[in-house]
């Protein structure tokens, strides 16, 4: 069965740090990738995706991920991280054929602290 | 503005008693889904129809049941509810498998 993982449960940042959240799958076909946020008290939101195409995708407010097919990882980037970042970031796969649901990896807290 | 909306925000309720979520939509979206998620954990896939075809995830308590008379509008009943039902409930729609637009969630209270 398709599996998600995000190793890192909860990460604490200061201010303009470097952000980089891990996010591995286990399925061998093609996939859709996303990256989705949700932000205290609020409901989650896409934040960028991959479909097909360029590797490197960027989303809103400043991120951006790689999809490596070699290592099905699609990790999350952010140069320089801001208070408002706080937030649960998820990592989701979905196959890319027919009907297939989201496969939603565990989840990753992010605090950044001033 | 085209949304995902769900009915009420918070509902709570009586351990046992049958309880109904709503969800509607104006993406005229084929895919409609729901989702249990409890605190800090991931939106947990209880069922989904694509168009009018029922997919009920295999670990979905017999407890929860949906039903869609449209494409516009979802139903999660709960005929019931006991404490570890206690949750937000996600409403989700999608194009096929391309990305899901979430509405706010209810968030259900088991007393």
């Amino acid at each position: 069965a398709q599996s998600v993982s995000q190793h890192n449960h909860h990460v604490i940042l200061s201010e303009a740090a470097s952000l980089e959240l891990g996010c591995n799958y286990s399925y061998g076909g093609t996939v859709n990738l996303f990256w989705y946020v949700q932000y205290p008290g609020q409901h989650l939101q896409l934040l960028l995706k991959y479909l097909s195409g360029d590797p490197l995708v960027k989303g809103i407010k400043g991120f951006e991920a790689e999809f490596i097919k070699s290592k099905f990882s699609f990790n999350l980037r952010k140069p320089s991280v801001q208070w408002s970042d706080t937030a649960e970031y998820f990592c989701a796969v979905s196959r890319n054929s027919g009907n297939t649901p989201l496969v939603f990896g565990k989840g990753t807290r992010l605090s950044v602290i001033a | 503005d085209a949304m995902v909306i769900q009915n009420p925000r918070y509902q709570v309720t009586q351990f046992g008693k049958p309880v109904t979520l709503s969800c509607s939509q104006t993406l005229n979206h084929n895919v409609m889904y729901w989702y249990q998620q409890k605190s800090s954990q991931a939106p947990k896939l209880l069922f989904h129809y694509y168009d009018k075809d029922f997919n009920n995830e295999a670990d979905t308590p017999d407890n929860f049941q949906s039903r869609r008379p449209n494409t516009s509008f979802c139903f999660l009943d709960i005929r019931s509810p006991g404490l570890g039902d206690a949750a937000m409930y996600l409403c989700a729609t999608s194009s096929g498998s391309l990305e899901q637009y979430f509405g706010p969630g209810t968030r259900l209270t088991v007393t």
